[in-house]
């Protein structure tokens, strides 16, 4: 079964650019969208952006200008950046699957979600 | 700017049947298909019901989703402890051209 894993490092300085990446195992990158979501201490779920396999992308407008959205189907890959980190940042960040191909449905698989903290 | 609005909390005993509300508007659940997710402390979402009403495998039929116009809502019947969780609506939202999701329930067992 499909499985996801988010990587990258749990501290970033004020100012400067997250960057995450989801791996996935046990299936194709290929022939879904995938998407972002996080998830600040103690508060609810916020969907930052998703991404094709093919490499097409769209963002949350609250976010779009400080997002970068990327694939690399050879590593069975997608990352996420996130630029100008501030503290309201800190978050859990996890990647999901859109199921079936579609990018109107449901997010069927999830990381296990990597934390996040912005501070200096 | 789009909004899902779900009660804060929600709470029963055990065996009781409790539902969850999900108020959207005509850009997101009144014409997409609505996603539950549970999300237990300490863990990442999972996916309860998908497109209106239906379960993925595994999900007990318990849980159960409908809706109706602009609105959702997720049914748990015969309440058991380990139900205790947040549970998010989330739909597509037309105007955002992404994921909506509700701000959240948190239920309570008694």
């Amino acid at each position: 079964q499909v499985q996801l894993q988010e990587s990258g490092p749990g501290l970033v300085k004020p100012s400067e650019t997250l960057s995450l990446t989801c791996t996935v195992s046990g299936g194709s990158i290929s022939s879904y969208f995938w998407s972002w979501i996080r998830q600040p201490p103690g508060k609810g779920l916020e969907w930052i952006g998703y991404i094709y396999y093919s490499g097409s992308t769209n963002c949350n407008p609250s976010l779009k200008s400080r997002v970068t959205l990327s694939v690399d189907t050879s590593k069975n890959q997608f990352s996420l950046k996130l630029s100008s980190v501030t503290a309201a940042d800190t978050a859990v960040y996890y990647c999901a699957r859109h199921y079936g191909g579609y990018i109107y449905s449901a997010l069927d698989v999830w990381g296990q979600g990597t934390t996040v903290i912005v501070s200096s | 700017q789009s909004v899902l609005t779900q009660p804060p909390s929600a709470s029963g005993t055990p065996g009781q049947r409790v539902t969850i509300s999900c108020s959207g508007s005509s850009s997101n659940i009144g014409s997409n298909t609505v996603n539950w997710y549970q999300q237990l402390p300490g863990t990442a979402p999972k996916l309860l019901i998908y497109s209106d009403n239906q379960r993925p495998s595994g999900v007990p039929d318990r849980f159960s989703g409908s809706k109706s116009g602009t609105s959702a809502s997720l049914a748990i019947s015969g309440l058991q402890s380990e139900d205790e969780a947040d549970y998010y609506c989330a739909a597509w939202d037309d105007s955002l051209n992404g994921v909506l999701f509700g701000g959240g329930t948190k239920l309570t067992v008694l």
